[in-house]
């Protein structure tokens, strides 16, 4: 059972554009929503994270949107450029003590920036 | 700079071969994990340890076991390779129990298992 599911699975924008990224999550234990990058060839890195205690971070031209209330949380990339082209994958996990930071991802999405 | 690193990029494999994939962190973290990663399934856990010689299943542990024996690696193995089996490998680590806490990537190893 996907406890967290991610659209689209893959996302064409212009350069300039904006590039966004929905997740909707089932488990309403989760107190943690990190969003990681991968570029091809790597590992996947923490890009931006978020509490549910917040309804938006903002680092740079990348922001998280949370709504609590609809379990959902959304990746926005402003102004998106060629070297954001990558797969990028939301996660969700739930507090501490029996967790150990284990992570649940969603399905990922290709995003693929025009120049 | 914080490392995770896979023994290998690439692996191929017979059907029925015990294989095992190894991962070392040099960060002194606590938590290891074992993800695939497959196309449109995102990434699943399969294992992970909390500490030394401690193991706990993931979503889907089936055919396939773990070993830390160190603080630093953590070992997945095969036991009997199957072609369903064929897939990215990743494994990370992170600091302590508390979940909030960032997981570092190995590269990932592709396995075929033909």
């Amino acid at each position: 059972q996907q406890q967290v599911k991610q659209s689209p699975q893959s996302l064409i924008v212009q350069k300039g554009g904006i590039s966004i990224i929905n997740c909707a999550y089932e488990n309403t234990a989760f107190d943690y929503f990190p969003w990681y990058q991968q570029f091809p060839g790597k590992g996947p890195a923490l890009l931006i994270a978020i509490r549910p205690d917040v309804s938006e971070k903002k680092e740079g031209r990348f922001t998280i949107s949370f709504n609590k209330s609809a379990k959902q949380f959304s990746l926005h990339i402003m102004d998106s450029q060629p070297g954001d082209s990558a797969t990028y994958f939301c996660a969700a996990s739930w507090p501490g003590g029996t967790s150990y930071g284990k992570l649940t991802f969603g399905q990922g999405t290709i995003l693929t920036v025009h120049p | 700079d914080v490392k995770v690193t896979q023994s290998s990029r690439y692996l191929v494999k017979r059907t029925g071969e015990k294989v095992f994939l190894e991962c070392v962190q040099d960060m002194d973290h606590e938590n290891m994990f074992w993800y695939r990663q497959d196309p449109g399934l995102g990434l699943r856990l399969i294992y992970f340890s909390y500490d030394v010689k401690m193991k706990e299943k993931g979503d889907i542990p089936e055919g396939y076991s773990v070993s830390r024996e160190k603080k630093e690696r953590f070992s997945l193995i095969l036991e009997s390779a199957s072609t369903n089996q064929t897939s990215m490998y990743l494994c990370a680590s992170s600091l302590g129990w508390d979940a909030n806490t960032e997981a570092f990537f190995g590269q990932g190893t592709r396995l075929t298992v033909v």
